[in-house]
């Protein structure tokens, strides 16, 4: 089974400029998040998905910040206008189930998307 | 609130050897779950284990096991019979079962660690 795919790898931009990452979750996952590791601090929740449906949004740092997630399938991560606080990287995860104790709601994390803004 | 806090920054063990990573979380919840995340230099997070808090056997996994002790509110990792394939950052991570429906985790700083040949 394919894992949870993130792209780019790594992308570098300029202050100021629009960055779209991509993230394609395991298929058959209704839950897709996002989280990230901004330099130096701890990994942050940002989102959480249950299909098309935004279910938990209360990470999201601001405005600037828009995820989508059309037809429940892959999800974008949009920063408009990117900031250079922005940098660092962008973690997409799927769960086939979501809440409770079961250690069957794993998240199953990508590889990462590494964000550099000038 | 939540909190998970690893001590360790970097740690070395010796190929064959086994070693420990610390992890300590403070909630207020009874009810939550422990994770250990494996995230060597490729950048994907690999899940290693899974803790939860009414669970009353320390969780296995092969090589690995978390040593759980409730009342210290640690759930440290260890890993036996170190590889150096097992050279990586570790992360500890806790969810709170009070959340209606949600996965929202919390993370340590991480830990890395170097197996030595």
């Amino acid at each position: 089974e394919a894992g949870v795919t993130q792209f780019p790898s790594h992308s570098v931009i300029e202050k100021g400029q629009t960055v779209t990452l991509r993230c394609d979750p395991i298929s058959g996952h209704d839950n897709l998040y996002w989280y990230r590791r901004v330099m130096g601090k701890e990994i942050k929740f940002l989102l959480h998905f249950v299909k098309e449906s935004k279910q938990d949004e209360s990470g999201m740092p601001n405005n600037r910040f828009l995820a989508e997630r059309t037809g429940g399938t892959y999800s974008t991560l949009k920063v408009q206008p990117a900031e250079l606080e922005d940098s660092g990287v962008y973690f997409c995860a799927s769960s086939l189930l979501a809440g409770g104790l079961s250690g069957a709601n794993v998240l199953t994390f990508g590889a990462g998307s590494r964000l550099t803004v000038l | 609130a939540q909190k998970i806090t690893q001590t360790q920054p970097g740690m070395f063990v010796q190929e064959k050897e086994a070693v420990t990573l610390d992890c300590t979380y403070d909630t207020s919840d009874p009810s939550y779950g422990l994770f250990w995340y494996k995230q060597p230099s490729s950048g994907e997070m690999i899940f290693l284990i899974y803790q939860g808090s009414y669970d009353q056997q320390n969780a296995t996994e092969g090589r690995y096991s978390l040593n759980f002790q409730k009342a210290r509110k640690s759930a440290n990792l260890v890993i036996s019979a170190s590889q150096l394939g097992d050279s990586a950052m570790y992360f500890c991570a806790m969810r709170e079962a009070s959340m209606e429906y949600g996965n929202k985790l919390v993370f340590g700083a991480g830990t890395i660690l170097r197996v030595k040949s």
